[in-house]
């Protein structure tokens, strides 16, 4: 079992640019969410889906849009990327929204100049 | 406000010796604290969870604690290997809304020196 598998791992976008990053989890889990990393901070949350179908905003969600394609697969899209949103971003799943333990991917580090 | 704090920020020690990381939060109402390993270029991996009712658990060389009263945690390391440098992640999560919520502390960064 892979678990969660992001992409890309490193992308440098220039301001205005658009993309799209990808989350795959092959573990069954209904939870999946995506978080953002910056220096000297804890993770905050950008979006999430508690279950296939749903998707609810988190601490950070102004500047990106998700989408729950299926079960297995959470993107997270910039539409239009900015300085601010230069971080390491994360997603993770779980069995359900509920006290489970996460479960990471490696990690997307992007650059917005 | 909801917060989780950890100290210190960063701690190099040698190998073979112990470490004590603290955790302090003011997250209500609590439902449990997390304790994640981030090493460089990962994501956290889950060390122990502890619940209200809980006061001390280990995972091999690591022991976490928690007094639900003072809203304090600490993760000793025992021990220590070069393979202990990592990040340590404190999480809190509790229920706001009918939803379990988590609040991340910033971390402590540990260097392990031979």
């Amino acid at each position: 079992n892979a678990g969660v598998t992001q992409t890309p791992k490193f992308q440098v976008l220039k301001t205005g640019q658009s993309m799209t990053l990808q989350c795959a989890q092959d573990m069954n889990h209904n939870s999946m969410y995506w978080y953002r990393q910056d220096p000297g901070m804890g993770l905050r949350l950008i979006y999430y889906s508690a279950s296939e179908g749903t998707t609810d905003k988190g601490e950070v969600p102004n500047g990106y849009n998700v989408s729950r394609l299926n079960k297995r697969e959470f993107s997270l899209r910039l539409e239009s990327a900015a300085p601010s949103q230069t971080s390491v971003y994360f997603c993770a799943s779980r069995v359900l929204a509920t006290n489970e333990k996460l479960f990471f991917g490696s990690g997307t580090q992007l650059s917005v100049l | 406000k909801n917060q989780v704090e950890q100290s210190p920020q960063s701690l190099i020690i040698l190998e073979g010796k112990n470490c004590t990381l603290q955790c302090n939060y003011t997250v209500s109402p609590f439902s449990n604290l997390r304790w994640y390993k981030q090493d460089t270029g990962r994501g956290p991996v889950s060390l122990t969870i502890m619940t209200f009712s809980e006061n001390t658990k280990s995972n091999g060389r690591y022991t976490a604690t928690l007094d639900a009263d003072t809203k304090q945690s600490s993760l000793h390391i025992t021990a220590s290997q070069l393979s202990d440098s990592a990040s340590y992640i404190c999480v809190v999560s509790f229920q706001s809304g009918g939803y379990n919520k988590l609040i991340f502390g910033a971390g402590t960064r540990l260097a392990v020196h031979p």
